[in-house]
Protein backbone atom coordinates (compact mmCIF):
# COMPACT_ATOMS: atom_id res chain seq x y z
CA UNK A 1 0.00 0.00 0.00
CA UNK A 2 0.69 3.66 -0.17
CA UNK A 3 3.49 4.90 2.12
CA UNK A 4 4.62 8.35 3.32
CA UNK A 5 7.72 9.15 5.18
CA UNK A 6 8.80 11.98 6.75
CA UNK A 7 11.97 13.14 7.65
CA UNK A 8 13.62 13.79 10.65
CA UNK A 9 11.99 12.42 13.37
CA UNK A 10 13.17 14.83 15.79
CA UNK A 11 14.54 17.71 15.65
CA UNK A 12 15.55 20.61 18.17
CA UNK A 13 16.92 23.96 17.26
CA UNK A 14 17.61 27.23 18.96
CA UNK A 15 15.01 29.93 18.39
CA UNK A 16 15.88 31.75 15.38
CA UNK A 17 17.04 29.15 13.67
CA UNK A 18 15.30 27.49 10.37
CA UNK A 19 13.61 24.32 10.64
CA UNK A 20 12.32 22.17 7.45
CA UNK A 21 10.79 18.85 7.22
CA UNK A 22 10.52 16.51 4.40
CA UNK A 23 7.47 14.48 3.10
CA UNK A 24 8.02 12.07 0.54
CA UNK A 25 5.28 9.37 -0.67
CA UNK A 26 5.59 6.36 -2.69
CA UNK A 27 2.67 7.41 -5.00
CA UNK A 28 1.71 10.43 -7.10
CA UNK A 29 -0.12 12.42 -4.98
CA UNK A 30 -3.15 14.11 -6.11
CA UNK A 31 -2.71 16.62 -3.11
CA UNK A 32 -0.90 16.81 0.14
CA UNK A 33 -1.79 18.36 3.13
CA UNK A 34 -0.46 19.46 6.54
CA UNK A 35 -0.58 19.65 9.55
CA UNK A 36 0.44 20.70 13.49
CA UNK A 37 -0.11 19.13 17.01
CA UNK A 38 1.15 20.90 19.58
CA UNK A 39 2.18 18.86 22.96
CA UNK A 40 -1.08 17.21 24.04
CA UNK A 41 -3.13 18.96 21.64
CA UNK A 42 -5.10 18.27 18.68
CA UNK A 43 -3.90 17.97 15.21
CA UNK A 44 -5.06 21.15 13.28
CA UNK A 45 -5.11 21.52 9.63
CA UNK A 46 -2.55 23.94 8.05
CA UNK A 47 -2.72 24.15 4.47
CA UNK A 48 -3.57 22.03 1.23
CA UNK A 49 -1.49 21.86 -1.56
CA UNK A 50 -2.74 20.70 -4.98
CA UNK A 51 -0.67 22.23 -8.21
CA UNK A 52 2.61 20.36 -9.25
CA UNK A 53 5.26 22.33 -8.29
CA UNK A 54 3.00 24.86 -5.75
CA UNK A 55 4.41 27.18 -3.26
CA UNK A 56 2.24 28.26 -0.75
CA UNK A 57 3.71 30.46 2.29
CA UNK A 58 2.00 31.63 5.47
CA UNK A 59 3.86 34.17 7.31
CA UNK A 60 7.32 32.70 8.10
CA UNK A 61 5.89 28.95 7.16
CA UNK A 62 6.75 27.85 3.44
CA UNK A 63 5.38 24.74 1.84
CA UNK A 64 6.31 23.34 -1.11
CA UNK A 65 5.36 20.64 -3.74
CA UNK A 66 7.14 18.61 -5.28
CA UNK A 67 7.23 19.04 -9.42
CA UNK A 68 6.29 14.95 -9.58
CA UNK A 69 3.54 15.25 -6.75
CA UNK A 70 5.36 12.58 -4.73
CA UNK A 71 7.15 15.12 -2.20
CA UNK A 72 7.13 17.92 -0.39
CA UNK A 73 8.30 20.26 2.74
CA UNK A 74 7.49 22.49 5.43
CA UNK A 75 10.44 25.19 5.69
CA UNK A 76 10.14 27.37 8.87
CA UNK A 77 12.19 30.84 9.26
CA UNK A 78 13.19 31.82 12.50
CA UNK A 79 12.01 29.76 14.82
CA UNK A 80 9.66 30.70 17.74
CA UNK A 81 8.95 28.74 20.77
CA UNK A 82 4.95 29.02 19.84
CA UNK A 83 6.44 26.98 16.84
CA UNK A 84 6.85 23.47 19.01
CA UNK A 85 5.20 20.32 18.16
CA UNK A 86 4.98 17.69 15.70
CA UNK A 87 4.34 18.53 12.06
CA UNK A 88 2.59 15.76 9.71
CA UNK A 89 1.77 15.50 6.09
CA UNK A 90 -0.71 13.57 4.81
CA UNK A 91 -1.74 12.31 1.01
CA UNK A 92 -4.54 10.84 -0.06
CA UNK A 93 -4.49 6.92 -0.82
CA UNK A 94 -5.93 4.96 -3.32
CA UNK A 95 -9.16 4.07 -1.04
CA UNK A 96 -10.70 7.36 -1.83
CA UNK A 97 -11.28 9.49 1.03
CA UNK A 98 -8.76 7.97 3.04
CA UNK A 99 -5.79 9.89 4.00
CA UNK A 100 -2.14 8.14 4.79
CA UNK A 101 -0.40 10.30 7.44
CA UNK A 102 3.34 10.21 7.75
CA UNK A 103 5.18 9.78 10.95
CA UNK A 104 5.58 13.49 11.99
CA UNK A 105 8.46 15.43 12.52
CA UNK A 106 8.62 16.66 15.84
CA UNK A 107 10.10 20.35 16.78
CA UNK A 108 11.73 21.51 19.45
CA UNK A 109 12.58 25.01 19.94
CA UNK A 110 14.74 26.50 22.80
CA UNK A 111 15.01 30.06 23.74
CA UNK B 1 -12.28 24.28 19.01
CA UNK B 2 -12.79 22.31 16.28
CA UNK B 3 -16.25 21.61 16.50
CA UNK B 4 -15.78 17.76 16.70
CA UNK B 5 -16.51 16.40 19.94
CA UNK B 6 -15.45 13.70 21.95
CA UNK B 7 -15.96 11.66 24.88
CA UNK B 8 -14.81 10.76 27.19
CA UNK B 9 -11.85 12.91 27.80
CA UNK B 10 -9.81 10.11 29.54
CA UNK B 11 -10.44 6.66 30.17
CA UNK B 12 -9.11 4.23 32.47
CA UNK B 13 -10.13 0.52 32.61
CA UNK B 14 -8.45 -3.16 33.21
CA UNK B 15 -6.67 -5.52 30.11
CA UNK B 16 -10.42 -7.88 29.08
CA UNK B 17 -12.69 -4.99 29.48
CA UNK B 18 -14.66 -3.21 26.54
CA UNK B 19 -15.06 0.11 26.09
CA UNK B 20 -17.15 2.58 23.79
CA UNK B 21 -15.80 5.98 22.55
CA UNK B 22 -17.90 8.62 20.90
CA UNK B 23 -17.80 11.30 18.66
CA UNK B 24 -19.74 13.95 16.92
CA UNK B 25 -18.88 15.10 14.16
CA UNK B 26 -18.70 19.16 13.15
CA UNK B 27 -22.07 20.36 11.92
CA UNK B 28 -23.00 19.40 8.23
CA UNK B 29 -19.98 16.77 7.87
CA UNK B 30 -20.62 13.44 6.66
CA UNK B 31 -17.54 11.70 7.52
CA UNK B 32 -16.25 10.30 10.53
CA UNK B 33 -12.67 8.97 10.44
CA UNK B 34 -10.94 7.10 13.77
CA UNK B 35 -7.32 7.39 14.29
CA UNK B 36 -4.74 5.57 17.07
CA UNK B 37 -2.25 7.22 18.09
CA UNK B 38 0.34 5.58 20.50
CA UNK B 39 3.13 7.19 22.33
CA UNK B 40 5.35 9.13 20.30
CA UNK B 41 3.81 7.87 17.11
CA UNK B 42 2.20 8.98 14.13
CA UNK B 43 -1.68 8.94 13.64
CA UNK B 44 -2.95 5.46 12.48
CA UNK B 45 -5.98 5.57 10.35
CA UNK B 46 -8.56 2.82 11.63
CA UNK B 47 -11.60 3.46 9.88
CA UNK B 48 -14.29 5.66 7.71
CA UNK B 49 -17.77 6.29 8.10
CA UNK B 50 -19.47 8.17 5.25
CA UNK B 51 -23.03 8.90 5.93
CA UNK B 52 -23.65 6.10 8.07
CA UNK B 53 -21.68 3.45 5.67
CA UNK B 54 -18.25 2.06 6.36
CA UNK B 55 -16.28 3.55 3.21
CA UNK B 56 -12.50 2.71 4.16
CA UNK B 57 -10.25 0.79 6.60
CA UNK B 58 -7.34 0.63 7.83
CA UNK B 59 -5.32 -1.28 10.62
CA UNK B 60 -7.81 -1.83 12.72
CA UNK B 61 -8.64 -5.06 14.67
CA UNK B 62 -10.87 -7.28 14.47
CA UNK B 63 -11.20 -6.27 18.55
CA UNK B 64 -12.09 -2.94 17.44
CA UNK B 65 -15.18 -2.10 15.57
CA UNK B 66 -17.36 1.53 14.70
CA UNK B 67 -20.67 2.35 13.81
CA UNK B 68 -22.07 5.68 12.43
CA UNK B 69 -25.80 6.41 13.22
CA UNK B 70 -28.61 8.13 11.84
CA UNK B 71 -27.61 11.14 13.71
CA UNK B 72 -24.23 10.81 12.42
CA UNK B 73 -21.80 10.97 15.67
CA UNK B 74 -19.68 7.43 15.87
CA UNK B 75 -18.72 5.22 18.28
CA UNK B 76 -15.62 3.25 18.21
CA UNK B 77 -16.59 0.02 20.42
CA UNK B 78 -12.86 -1.30 21.54
CA UNK B 79 -12.94 -5.38 23.31
CA UNK B 80 -10.93 -7.41 24.95
CA UNK B 81 -8.63 -4.63 25.93
CA UNK B 82 -4.69 -5.58 25.79
CA UNK B 83 -2.12 -3.61 27.61
CA UNK B 84 -1.10 -2.16 24.02
CA UNK B 85 -4.36 -0.88 23.25
CA UNK B 86 -3.36 2.11 25.41
CA UNK B 87 -3.50 5.33 23.07
CA UNK B 88 -4.83 8.79 22.10
CA UNK B 89 -7.72 8.03 19.59
CA UNK B 90 -8.68 10.56 17.92
CA UNK B 91 -11.82 11.28 15.50
CA UNK B 92 -11.90 13.38 12.76
CA UNK B 93 -14.79 14.88 10.74
CA UNK B 94 -14.75 15.60 7.06
CA UNK B 95 -17.37 17.29 5.06
CA UNK B 96 -17.68 14.84 2.42
CA UNK B 97 -16.32 11.59 1.32
CA UNK B 98 -13.77 12.45 -0.95
CA UNK B 99 -9.94 13.73 0.04
CA UNK B 100 -9.87 17.46 -1.45
CA UNK B 101 -10.79 19.50 1.91
CA UNK B 102 -9.41 19.49 5.17
CA UNK B 103 -9.95 17.55 7.95
CA UNK B 104 -11.40 18.53 11.79
CA UNK B 105 -9.91 16.98 14.49
CA UNK B 106 -11.58 16.09 17.95
CA UNK B 107 -9.74 16.82 21.32
CA UNK B 108 -8.74 12.95 21.75
CA UNK B 109 -9.67 10.39 24.29
CA UNK B 110 -6.82 8.83 26.09
CA UNK B 111 -7.39 5.73 26.74
CA UNK B 112 -5.48 3.50 29.71
CA UNK B 113 -5.24 -0.26 29.95
CA UNK B 114 -4.11 -1.33 33.36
Amino acid sequence: GQQVMQIPQYQHVQEGEDFTTYCNSSTTLSNIQWYKQRPGGHPVFLIQLVKSGEVKKQKRLTFQFGEAKKNSSLHITATQTTDVGTYFCAGPDTNAGKSTFGDGTTLTVKP
Amino acid sequence: DSGVTQTPKHLITATGQRVTLRCSPRSGDLSVYWYQQSLDQGLQFLIQYYNGEERAKGNILERFSAQQFPDLHSELNLSSLELGDSALYFCASREGAGDHNEQFFGPGTRLTVL
